[in-house]
């Protein structure tokens, strides 16, 4: 089955604590990328990459890491959490001229 | 700057009539447009989409109309169906340009269908 993967669902994390959440695609795509969802605000991109190694900023990046080592994974690390990342988390992937799919999501919380 | 704007957060359908979402964009470079449909718990999956050389796209009850001189685009559901009770999510993207998979969303209108 196709599909894009997340882990962890959820998490609840403090202040200053490094953390990773994983993505992981089965489609072969070319094309990954992280997005946060706030209430009142939509969906905003964090970072995306197009391929293996080459990533870029997108509207909030400030915070976040990502890494692009191999074609089907793009983590997404937050090397120092503040309350102000908590959000709702999806990770998506398409072909470099498709729509793209989204993963279920992860509900993190930065007390 | 909000360049892909959903002015309606909300939305009450009655069952069977027509539901109508709104979409307006400011940047002139989009030429690619997507309609995204989110239930709770889930992730968002795509509804239907609309290349800026057609007006209008069609599958089944959902038709996506496009008015490039008004940078409007618009999703018809008709008939409306509870099950199509989610919040929808319009984006675009400029796929002649570059980073062109890049996809920018409105702030999403949460449809609700009434039995």
């Amino acid at each position: 089955e196709a599909q894009v993967t997340q882990n962890p669902r959820y998490l609840i994390t403090v202040t200053g604590k490094k953390l990773t959440v994983t993505c992981s695609q089965n489609m072969n795509h070319e094309y990954m990328s992280w997005y946060r969802q706030d209430p009142g605000l939509g969906l905003r991109q964090i970072y995306y990459s197009m391929n293996v190694e080459v990533t870029d900023k997108g509207d909030v990046p400030e915070g976040y890491k990502v890494s692009r080592k191999e074609k089907r994974n793009f983590p997404l690390i937050l090397e120092s959490p503040s309350p102000n990342q908590t959000s709702l988390y999806f990770c998506a992937s398409s072909t470099l001229a498709d729509t793209q799919y989204f993963g279920p999501g992860t509900r993190l919380t930065v007390l | 700057d909000q360049q892909v704007k959903q002015n309606s957060p909300s939305l009450s359908v009655q069952e069977g009539r027509i539901s109508i979402l709104n979409c307006d964009y400011t940047n002139s470079m989009f030429d690619y447009f997507l309609w995204y449909k989110k239930y709770p718990a889930e992730g968002p999956t795509f509804l239907i989409s609309i290349s800026s050389i057609k007006d209008k796209n069609e599958d089944g009850r959902f038709t996506v109309f496009l008015n490039k001189s008004a940078k409007h685009l618009s999703l018809h559901i008709v008939p409306s169906q509870p099950g199509d009770s989610a919040v929808y999510f319009c984006a675009a993207s400029a796929r002649s340009g570059a980073g062109s998979y890049q996809l920018t969303f409105g702030k999403g209108t949460k449809l609700s269908v009434i039995p």
